[in-house]
C-alpha cells in the first residue's frame, strides 16, 4: 500500500511569511508524528496526534508552531511569521495502535527553506 | 528525560569488511530501541528494533543490534558490508509510557571499494 506522503516536498518562503506544510499518513493508522530535522542532526519531535486530538505537543518549540488534524487522518502543520532559523526538513510519520504498536513510518519529509 | 549518543559522525569502511556503529542512550524508565537508515535523497527506513525478548535482533539485509541494558547500549553491525550499505544510520528510542522517538545525532556509514 501507499505509504506516508508530504507535500509540498519543497517550500522556499520569506521570514515572517506563513506556512503550511502537509501530511497524509498511512490509511488506516491512528497515530500520526511530525519532527523537525536540522542539517547534520537527528530528527527532533515535534508533536503527536491520536487520533484527531494531540496527545503530546511538548516539543513545538513555541506559539508560532501549530498542527491539526481534524477528520483523525490529514494532519497540517502551521508556522506563522516564519524566521530563517525555521529552516529544516519537516518529517511526518504515522503508526498503527494496537499491532506493530511501536514502529513509526516516515514520509519523505518537507525541505522548508526560510529567507 | 531520555537523550541518545551515537559516538562516531562518520565511519568510513572497505566493502566487505565488518562494521559496527555505537549507540548509547540514557533513561530513567524502561525503553523500545530502534535504528533507521536514511539512504541519500530518501527517507527514514525502519532496520530493526528491539521491544522485548531476546535482546538480539536482526534485519533482512545482515545487520544486528544487541541491547545491552547494563552498558545502556545499542551497537549496530554487520560483519561485511556492501557499497550499497553507504547511508546515514540513526538511532531512537522511546520509553515505554511516551511515543515520541529521540534520536542521536546519526553516523554516516561510507564503504569504499
Amino acid at each position: 500500500g501507499a505509504g506516508v506522503s508530504q507535500t509540498p516536498s519543497n517550500k522556499v518562503t520569506e521570514k515572517g511569511k506563513y506556512v503550511e506544510l502537509r501530511c497524509d499518513p498511512i490509511s488506516g493508522h491512528t497515530a500520526l508524528y511530525w519532527y523537525r530535522q536540522s542539517l547534520g542532526q537527528g530528527p527532533e519531535f515535534l508533536i503527536y496526534f491520536q487520533g484527531t486530538g494531540a496527545a503530546d505537543d511538548s516539543g513545538l518549540p513555541n506559539d508560532r508552531f501549530f498542527a491539526v488534524r481534524p477528520e483523525g487522518s490529514v494532519s497540517t502543520l502551521k508556522i506563522q511569521r516564519t524566521e530563517r532559523g525555521d529552516s529544516a526538513m519537516y518529517l511526518c510519520a504515522s503508526s498503527l495502535i494496537g499491532t506493530d504498536t511501536d514502529t513509526q513510518y516516515f514520509g519523505p519529509g518537507t525541505r522548508l527553506t526560510v529567507l | 528525560a531520555q537523550s541518545v549518543t551515537q559516538l562516531d559522525s562518520q565511519v568510513p569502511v572497505f566493502e566487505e569488511a565488518p562494521v559496527e556503529l555505537r549507540c548509547n542512550y540514557s533513561s530513567s524508565v524502561s525503553v523500545y530501541l530502534f535504528w533507521y537508515v536514511q539512504y541519500p535523497n530518501q527517507g527514514l527506513q525502519l532496520l530493526l528494533k528491539y521491544l522485548s525478548g531476546s535482546t538480539l535482533v536482526e534485519s533482512i539485509n545482515g545487520f544486528e543490534a544487541e541491547f545491552n541494558k547494563s552498558q545502556t547500549s545499542f551497537h549496530l553491525r554487520k560483519p561485511s558490508v556492501h557499497i550499497s550499505d553507504t547511508a546515514e544510520y540513526f538511532c531512537a528510542v522511546h520509553n515505554t509510557g511516551r511515543r515520541a522517538l529521540t534520536f542521536g545525532s546519526g553516523t554516516r556509514l561510507q564503504v569504499q571499494p
